[in-house]
């Protein structure tokens, strides 16, 4: 089936270690996003990838980093810059259309100790 | 600019009874409007959307939302509740110029479904 895929599903991670979390589509979508979700705040844009090789910071980039080497793989790496990392965080795809449909996988949520 | 506001943070109906959930938006230009659905732990999928076609538009699940613009309001609507529709539920406006798809969510209104 198509879909996203985002894994690990759960991760912790000790203060001042990154950690990267996957994000692999099936959907051949050109465009990809990552966003964070904290309760209450509806979900905020980190970065998003509208082709390969090319990415734009969303509008809370700081802290975190991404890569697009491949259409089917947009991976998020939570750095140690980021002061507040413990969170849900969705990845989402679309067609390269704007139509304002966004498809997500089913989120990786981090804690840190 | 763009924004909208889920006036509920929770909502909750008994099974059967009607469910309304508000949403109010603000943009500069003739909007495109959303709602998205999330089950627990899980990620989001689009209910319904609106694009200046119809105003009252139909989803799946049995889920409609009315576009007014004299109120600028997306209110989303069921006749009927189920309790597999317990779950959170994101108005969210969108700017689709420029060749992106740049969403800005609301906070979420919680539905509950009592038996």
């Amino acid at each position: 089936d198509g879909g996203i895929t985002q894994s690990p599903k759960y991760l912790f991670r000790k203060e001042g270690q990154n950690v990267t979390l996957s994000c692999e589509q099936n959907l051949n979508h050109d465009a990809m996003y990552w966003y964070r979700q904290d309760p209450g705040q509806g979900l905020r844009l980190i970065y998003y990838s509208q082709i390969v090789n090319d990415f734009q910071k969303g509008d809370i980039a700081e802290g975190y980093s991404v890569s697009r080497e491949k259409k089917e793989s947009f991976p998020l790496t939570v750095t140690s810059a980021q002061k507040n990392p413990t969170a849900f965080y969705l990845c989402a795809s679309s067609r390269r259309e704007s139509t304002g449909e966004l498809f997500f996988g089913e989120g990786s949520r981090l804690t840190v100790l | 600019a763009q924004s909208v506001t889920q006036l509920d943070s929770h909502v909750s109906v008994s099974e059967g009874t009607p469910v309304l959930l508000r949403c109010n938006y603000s943009s500069s230009y003739s909007p495109s409007l959303f709602w998205y659905v999330q089950h627990p732990n899980k990620g989001l999928q689009l209910l319904l959307k609106y694009t200046s076609a119809a105003t009252l538009v139909k989803g799946i699940n049995g889920f409609e939302a009315e576009f007014k613009k004299s109120e600028t309001s997306f209110h989303l609507t069921k006749p009927s509740a189920h309790m597999s529709d317990a779950a959170e539920y994101f108005c969210v406006v969108a700017d689709l110029t420029g060749g992106g798809n740049k969403l800005t969510f609301g906070t979420g209104t919680q539905l509950k479904v009592e038996l």
